[in-house]
């Protein structure tokens, strides 16, 4: 089946520094990739969906300029947290998909602690 | 505009017995209907599909689902539950929209 990597699966931060999540599909080519953040007991936030080699259309009330994507090629996006703060902390989790008709296939997730 | 309702927070099941979580939906069009489940600290996994075709779809782990176009649902079902799979599930749906719709998720608990 379908495998998208994620890495790393946690990180810890100081507030501050800046923090790089990737998410790779491994066997397929992935034309659009999606980012989500999960709170405890909650379900997926959708933070932005990126198709491979175009800018990232992010979803209302998430900041771009904190929250950077790239999906440079057609296995690998990127999530970088710029100046990552305590409320930043949270799971963040990527899926890929190739086609429409696809169902999404998930990264393991990233449990990002910032200190 | 597409949407997805999960009416349970939380079900409980003993083991052995059947299982359903329920998923109702509204979508424009023909809707697309999807089934992940996610363990503790993970991604979610793909269990199932509608596109078309039957209305009743067998997935991964013995579960299975039925898609009522009359009732706008996709309920997820098992014959017998196992203690392994307390988790927590998601309904997802698609229509115009290549961007899918998640529900707010249904925790199961199985309990031996």
């Amino acid at each position: 089946g379908a495998v998208v990597s994620q890495h790393p699966s946690w990180v810890i931060c100081k507030s501050g520094t800046s923090v790089k999540i990737e998410c790779r599909s491994l066997d397929f080519q992935a034309t659009t990739m999606f980012w989500y953040r999960q709170f405890p007991k909650q379900s997926l936030m959708l933070m932005a969906t990126s198709n491979e080699g175009s800018k990232a259309t992010y979803e209302q009330g998430v900041e771009k300029d904190k929250f950077l994507i790239n999906h440079a090629s057609l296995t690998l996006s990127t999530l970088t947290v710029t100046s990552a703060h305590p409320e930043d902390s949270s799971f963040y989790i990527c899926s890929a998909t190739g086609s429409f008709n696809s169902p999404l296939h998930f990264g393991n997730g990233t449990r990002l602690t910032v200190t | 505009a597409q949407s997805v309702a999960q009416p349970e927070d939380q079900v409980n099941v003993a083991e052995g017995n059947p299982l359903t979580v329920k998923c109702t939906y509204s979508v424009s069009g023909n809707p697309y209907l999807f089934w992940y489940v996610q363990y503790p600290n993970r991604g979610l996994q793909f269990l199932l599909k509608y596109i078309t075709g039957d209305n009743l779809v067998k997935g991964s782990y013995g579960f299975e689902a039925e898609f009522n176009k009359s009732q706008t649902s996709f309920h997820l079902k098992k014959p017998s539950a196992l203690v392994s799979d307390s988790a927590l599930y998601f309904c997802a749906v698609k229509g115009g929209s290549y961007i899918p719709t998640f529900g707010r998720g249904t925790s199961l608990i199985v309990h031996p």
